[in-house]
């Protein structure tokens, strides 16, 4: 594994609540991204972070925001969960020690439920 | 849009059979392409990346060929095994850090 962890791992919440979830890494690298995994759709990004302080959209950011205070923890949250937030969300890491191409390693991933 | 698709969506072969899974783009301004592999419930497993400028890149049973001309990649698994069981992403990169994903092929090898 590539020292990345997703806390929590499963989550059921209502409709409207807030929800944030965590990604750490070990591995000191720049980039750490979320995205979010449905059947028929595959693996969308949802935000990503270039370095503290720095993210920037993917293709599905609507209804989710992210912070970046340190190297290690990337935090998603869902400002007002929906039924459409269903899915599972998984983080990943790059940078350039991961190889010249920025080879990206995944966490395990977050089931999340909206009831 | 980048577009990124993975023929055919499942797959089911006997034991030791050598096999071909494939994934084809749109954009052929491609950085690199990556292969992950995803077991049920579990997160993604990197595989292989391979870079535009080469054209093969091998790891043990696995070999993964690159077609930037014709938009294709190729993930080759030879002498198949029942724990190969799972689904196979590919991934495609531009000049930016994100990746698009195709669909994965679920491959299911018999014992």
């Amino acid at each position: 594994d590539a020292g990345i962890t997703q806390s929590p791992r499963h989550k059921v919440t209502e409709t409207g609540t807030p929800v944030t979830l965590r990604c750490h890494q070990t591995e000191n690298h720049r980039y750490m991204y979320w995205y979010r995994q449905d059947p028929g759709h595959g693996l969308r990004l949802i935000h990503y972070s270039y370095g503290v302080k720095d993210t920037d959209k993917g293709e599905v950011s609507d209804g989710y925001s992210v912070s970046r205070s340190k190297t290690e923890d990337f935090l998603l949250t869902l400002e007002s969960a929906t039924s459409s937030q269903t899915s599972v969300y998984f983080c990943a890491i790059s940078g350039p020690r991961t190889g010249r191409n920025y080879e990206q390693y995944f966490g395990p991933g977050t089931r999340l439920t909206v009831t | 849009k980048q577009e990124v698709t993975q023929i055919p969506a499942a797959l089911s072969v006997p034991e030791g059979e050598n096999l071909v899974l494939n994934c084809s783009f749109t954009d052929s301004a491609i950085y690199n392409l990556q292969w992950f592999r995803q077991d049920p419930g579990k997160g993604l497993t990197s595989l292989l990346l391979i870079q535009s400028s080469q054209r093969e890149q091998t790891s043990g049973r696995l070999n993964a060929s690159l077609d930037k001309s014709s938009g294709r990649s190729t993930l080759y698994i030879a002498a198949s095994q029942p724990g190969d069981s799972a689904t196979y992403l590919c991934a495609w990169k531009g000049a930016t850090n994100k990746l698009i994903f195709g669909t994965g092929t679920l491959l299911a090898v018999q014992p």
